[in-house]
C-alpha cells in the first residue's frame, strides 16, 4: 500500500489553520497514524487510528478520514509546530508517506 | 520511563554485515511488538521490519527481505537487526520503536543509530 502526502512542504503564519493530506493507494479503513519529526530527532506519535489524539499531544492537532483519504489538521499553528509530518498505515504491513515539511513564515 | 537505546551502527563496506541492537527499559518488553524503521539522509521514513512480542510473527519490507533478520531476546529486553549484504542504499539512521499495546502504532522511539555503507 502506497501513501501519498500533499503538499510536500508548506509555509504558514502563526495562528493559521494548516491541513495535510495523506491518500492511500487502496482502502485502509482507519488504520493510519500521524507523526511529527523535528530535525535531528526521532518522530513522535501525534494521532492514531485516524482521529485519536495520543496522550500529551496538544488539542490543536486533529485527524480525520477513513478508507483512502485522511487529513491532519493543526487548528492554530504555533512556532513549535515547525517540523516534518509523516503518515503511516497499518492495514497491510506498515508504510509511511513521504513526509510534509511545515515551516513558519 | 520508557527508554529505547540503539547501538551497533557504523561504517561498513558494500557487501558487509552489521548487527544493530536496541536495549529496552521502563516497560514489560515481552508484551510489545517492536519495529525497525530507517531514514536515509534527507529522506522520509521507511519501515524495515516488525516482530511480534513472542517473536513468532515477523515481516520485512521488500527492500531488505532476504538480507536482514530481526530477532529479540525477551530475557534480555533486547531487539536486534542483523544486516547482511549491505548496499549503499541501506545508508540511513536506523530507529527501533515500540508498537503500542493492541494499537500497533509507534508510540516510543529510540534516538537512532547511523549506518553508513561506503567503500
Amino acid at each position: 500500500i502506497q501513501l501519498t502526502q500533499s503538499p510536500s512542504s508548506l509555509s504558514a503564519s502563526v495562528g493559521d489553520r494548516v491541513t495535510i493530506t495523506c491518500r492511500a493507494s487502496q482502502g485502509i479503513s482507519n488504520f493510519i497514524g500521524w507523526y511529527q519529526q523535528k530535525p535531528g530527532k526521532a518522530p513522535k506519535l501525534l494521532i492514531y487510528a485516524a482521529s485519536t489524539l495520543q496522550s500529551g499531544v496538544p488539542s490543536r492537532f486533529s485527524g480525520s478520514g477513513s478508507g483512502t483519504d485522511f487529513t491532519l489538521t493543526i487548528s492554530s499553528l504555533q512556532p513549535e509546530d515547525s517540523a516534518t509530518y509523516h503518515c503511516q498505515q497499518l492495514n497491510s504491513y506498515r508504510t509511511f508517506g513521504q513526509g510534509t515539511k511545515v515551516e513558519i513564515k | 520511563q520508557v527508554q529505547l537505546v540503539e547501538s551497533g551502527g557504523g561504517l561498513v563496506k558494500p557487501g558487509g554485515s552489521l548487527r544493530l541492537s536496541c536495549a529496552a527499559s521502563g516497560f514489560t518488553f515481552s508484551d510489545y511488538y517492536m519495529s525497525w524503521i530507517r531514514q536515509a539522509p534527507g529522506k522520509g521514513l521507511e519501515w524495515v521490519s516488525y516482530i511480534s512480542n513472542s517473536g513468532g510473527t515477523i515481516y520485512y519490507a521488500d527492500s531488505v527481505k532476504g538480507r536482514f533478520t530481526v530477532s529479540r531476546d525477551n530475557a534480555k529486553n533486547s531487539l536486534y537487526l542483523q544486516m547482511n549484504s549491505l548496499r549503499a542504499e541501506d545508508t540511513a539512521v536506523y530507529y527501533c520503536a515500540r508498537e503500542g499495546y493492541q494499537t500497533y502504532y509507534l508510540d516510543y522511539w529510540g534516538q537512532g543509530t547511523l549506518v553508513t555503507v561506503s567503500s
